[in-house]
């Protein structure tokens, strides 16, 4: 089936500096992945939609220069999260479509990053 | 707009009862597809199902199973004789027209007992 891999899975960082997450497809390609955040008990926001070869599509009220997304192959896809201050601090995840045969997509999501910055 | 309610917020109930997870929704296409996942401590999503909008047939697995009535826009999961395992937040989201973001609710934590 379809493997979502995100690394780090857990990250501590300090105020300021800039953390990158990865998110692979391991058996298929994404020319689009899902970036969400979930706050401690709270529910997933879609943040951005990561395009292969093109600019990423940011949610509103989701900063592009704060968390900045590169969709550099057909199966990677990157979160920087900038300057990272502590209400950065929170749950990743990513996701990405796999086209089936009836012509629904179905969302294989990564195992998350937890973000803590300190 | 497409909108996702999951009102219970937290469910307790005792090992081997049988526990029903309610979800509305609400769409304006007629197309759309409703899923449930599952979150468990670890953190990571489980696929649970995925049912399009012409599909009302209810369905069963395992010890899971999903009624799904568009007169009401509901989507209700109910596990069967529960176990401490299905402690885990669960998720109901909405997909209009096959795309493929998600509209998540905003989940429903189960903790089963002993």
């Amino acid at each position: 089936g379809a493997v979502v891999s995100q690394h780090p899975s857990w990250v501590i960082c300090k105020s300021g500096t800039s953390v990158k997450i990865e998110c692979r497809s391991l058996d298929f390609q994404a020319t689009t992945m899902f970036w969400y955040r979930q706050f401690p008990k709270q529910s997933l926001m879609l943040m951005a939609t990561s395009n292969e070869g093109s600019k990423a599509t940011y949610e509103q009220g989701v900063e592009k220069d704060k968390f900045l997304i590169n969709h550099a192959s057909l199966t990677l896809s990157t979160l920087t999260v900038t300057s990272a201050h502590p209400e950065d601090s929170s749950f990743y995840i990513c996701s990405a479509p796999r086209a089936e045969s009836s012509g629904a997509n179905v969302l294989t999501f990564g195992a998350g990053s937890r973000l803590t910055v300190l | 707009a497409q909108k996702v309610t999951q009102a219970q917020t937290e469910i307790s109930v005792v090992e081997k009862e049988d526990v029903t997870l309610d979800c509305v929704y609400e769409t304006r296409d007629t197309t759309y597809y409703l899923f449930w996942y599952k979150q468990p401590p670890s953190g990571e999503l489980v696929f649970l199902i995925r049912r399009n909008s012409f599909d009302e047939q209810n369905e069963i697995s395992g010890r899971y199973s999903w009624n799904f009535q568009k007169s009401t826009s509901s989507f209700n999961f109910t596990i069967t004789a529960s176990q401490v395992v299905d402690s885990a937040v669960y998720f109901c989201a909405l997909s209009e027209r096959g795309y493929s973001t998600l509209t998540f609710g905003k989940g429903t934590m189960l903790l089963v007992s002993p």
